[in-house]
């Protein structure tokens, strides 16, 4: 079974600019969380979607966003690019909807880079 | 909200010593998950506790879940260069199907 997949690997951004990252779970999970990774802040949990709906959400400011579509895959994106964006930002799916009871399987990420 | 704290921050040891890091809740977990992050990796899931007073071991590594199912342990003997990494635990609660992450814990290793 192929992993979870997120793309692009890499981005670098200037502040005020949009980004999209898309995260593809694996075939038959249909939990996506995202969480945002810094140094010395552990992972920083973002939202969590289920069959297309987000069932949680973390602290984060309204310009993080994010959507499932019907086939699992989920999309997450930043709107008016802050320095304090730059992270890495990790995806998880997962196969059941008790999210607390199953083991995260995540993806390699996607470094994102404010200039 | 439900926060999970975990100590310490930071472990250097010298190769053969053991390691222990530690995760605590102010409220009761339903579960608690261990996850493995190399570095320039992604998290890995080690394994799930769920009862209380549970005791797993992986090889090296004991796993336990506090009889108040409140705090948690990692604990690795006789460190190897290969166990480097930060470990993260991660606490699950029922009501809002909820799983938050501690800090995590960064292992190097001296050979």
């Amino acid at each position: 079974k192929a992993g979870v997949t997120q793309t692009p690997r890499y981005l670098i951004k200037t502040r005020g600019q949009q980004v999209t990252l898309s995260c593809s779970p694996i075939s038959g999970h249909r939990s996506v969380s995202w969480y945002q990774q810094t140094p010395g802040q552990g992972l920083q949990f973002l939202f969590e979607y289920f069959s297309e709906t987000q069932r949680n959400k973390g602290n984060f400011p309204g310009r993080f966003s994010g959507r499932q579509f019907s086939n699992s895959r989920s999309e997450m994106n930043v709107s008016t690019l802050e320095l304090g964006d730059s992270a890495l930002y990790l995806c998880a799916s997962s196969p059941t909807d008790r999210v607390q009871r199953s083991p995260l399987h995540f993806g390699n990420g996607t470094r994102l880079t404010v200039t | 909200g439900q926060q999970v704290m975990q100590i310490p921050q930071y472990q250097h040891v010298q190769e053969g010593e053991d390691f222990t890091t530690y995760c605590n809740s102010s409220t009761t977990l339903s579960n608690i998950q261990w996850y493995k992050q190399r570095p320039g990796g992604h998290p890995v899931f080690l394994i799930q506790l769920v009862k209380s007073g549970e005791v797993k071991k992986q090889k090296r590594l004991t796993f336990q879940f506090g009889e108040a199912k409140k705090n948690s342990s990692l604990h690795i003997t006789a460190t190897q260069t290969t166990d480097v990494g930060t470990y993260f635990c991660a606490g699950g609660w029922e009501y809002g199907n909820k799983l938050v992450f501690g800090a995590g814990t960064i292992l190097r290793v001296k050979s």
